[in-house]
């Protein structure tokens, strides 16, 4: 299957800092990419949903100056936690779809301290 | 709203057995059903999918059933193996979408 890479897999940072989490498509083009975020023995809930070179399409709930996101080429999208905090721990998994499939990445595991 | 509903939330099976999982959805403007095996501080990794086109998809051990006037679908494992311990999600996109609406999940267990 095609591979979605995710970079950092895990990262701790200090409340008020901002983090950024990088999604890259490794061997297909991704029309449409997708930031998850999954808690502890639940299902995923989606955050976001952008096209290459479009503004992201936030749900309801998801604060968009919280969680910028940046779908820069076909390839690469990133999610930016700015003024991180406590509640912001959680895993956070990203998705790309490339023709009919949609292909996760590995996921980054966000610890604010 | 929950869109797909899954059962069960937790399963344990023998090696060797037959893992079933089960989905059922309302929308029938739903075209894609894959299912997906996450294990623990992984991400998701789809396993096999099916659009309602067809009533079975088989892929090794895996076997994806759908039953469109039902409006339901599952996923049955054969010869249960230990590493297939994990959490299964259902998920179903509607037709000319992108966002997927995924299950509760089932942890499947399979003892040795």
């Amino acid at each position: 299957g095609a591979v979605v890479s995710q970079h950092p897999s895990r990262v701790i940072c200090k409340s008020g800092t901002s983090v950024k989490i990088e999604c890259r498509s490794l061997d297909f083009q991704a029309t449409t990419m997708f930031w998850y975020r999954q808690f502890p023995k639940q299902s995923l809930m989606l955050m976001a949903t952008s096209n290459e070179g479009s503004k992201a399409t936030y749900e309801q709930g998801v604060e968009k100056d919280k969680f910028l996101i940046n779908h820069a080429s076909l390839t690469l999208s990133t999610l930016t936690v700015t003024s991180a905090h406590p509640e912001d721990s959680s895993f956070y998994i990203c998705s790309a779809r490339g023709g009919y499939e949609q292909y996760f990445g590995p996921g980054t595991r966000l610890t604010v301290t | 709203q929950q869109q797909v509903k899954q059962s069960p939330q937790s399963l344990i099976v023998q090696k060797g057995g037959i893992s079933i999982i089960n989905c059922a959805y309302e929308n029938t403007a739903f075209d894609y059903f894959p299912w997906y095996q996450q294990f623990p501080g992984k991400g998701p990794a789809l396993l096999i999918a099916i659009r309602p086109d067809v009533s079975e998809k088989k892929e090794g051990r895996f076997t994806i059933s759908f039953n469109k006037s039902a409006k339901q679908f599952s996923l049955h494992i054969m010869d249960s193996q230990p590493g297939d311990s994990a959490t299964y999600f259902c998920a179903a996109r509607l037709r000319g979408a992108n966002d997927m609406r995924f299950g509760a999940g089932t942890r499947l267990t399979v003892k040795p």
